[in-house]
């Protein structure tokens, strides 16, 4: 089966770097997403790695190590508004069908 | 702007009932999706939908049904809702050409407390 493993929360302060982990453990790995939720909001897309490497969007940044099964959204400029829970998502192929498998979310929190 | 909505924001049903929720997507998306939120446990995939009268079982799809009869329209059924069924539920969009990188367009979710 699948398994994705996140932290469950993060604290960081207003205009610091926060980097949120991502391991998983699946066949058929395809590629990895991010999503920000808000307390009462619908999960809005973030970013998408398939490949090794970094990719950048603005102020936040997506990591993968295929090799590693690991992977990390970077937050830098920190505001208060990006207190959000934030989801991995894995992709993968199984059964003949593409399927996504969401990790259980870390909730950051972004102090003064 | 994709634009998805759900039939409620927040229901409240008894045991044994028979419930509908209702997503409707207005981008021409083929690909639909349901996932139920609880603390803890994350989204978990319920059924999904490639097209029009298409369906596939998600990783928790004991207890629901679903039909997609317009491309538009992905509802999932309670067929009697029980106690365990109270959940955030989220429906979700994508096209195609967006599947490979998962963008998927979810709407403001129904929270749903059976009673």
């Amino acid at each position: 089966g699948q398994s994705l493993e996140q932290p469950s929360e993060v604290t960081a302060v207003e205009g610091a770097i926060v980097q949120i982990n991502c391991t998983y453990q699946t066949s058929g790995f395809y590629g990895l997403s991010w999503y920000q939720q808000h307390d009462g909001g619908a999960p809005t897309f973030l970013s998408y790695n398939a490949l090794d490497g970094l990719e950048e969007t603005g102020r936040f940044s997506s990591f993968l190590s295929r090799s590693d099964s690991y992977g990390y959204l970077l937050l830098q400029e920190l505001q208060m508004k990006d207190s959000a829970s934030y989801f991995c998502a894995v992709r993968s192929y199984s059964g003949g069908y593409q399927k996504v498998t969401f990790g259980t979310g870390t909730k950051l929190q972004v102090i003064p | 702007d994709v634009k998805v909505t759900q039939s409620s924001r927040y229901l409240v049903k008894r045991t044994g009932e028979k419930v509908f929720l209702e997503c409707v997507q207005d981008m021409d998306h083929e690909n639909m999706f349901w996932y139920r939120q609880d603390p803890g446990l994350g989204l978990r995939l319920i059924y999904f939908s490639y097209d029009v009268k298409m369906k596939e079982k998600g990783d928790i799809p004991e207890g629901y049904s679903v039909s997609r009869e317009k491309k538009e329209r992905f509802s999932l059924i309670l067929e009697s809702a029980s106690t365990n069924q109270t959940s955030m539920y989220l429906c979700a969009s994508r096209s195609p050409e967006a599947a490979s990188t998962d963008t998927q367009y979810f709407g403001p979710g129904t929270r749903l407390t059976v009673l």
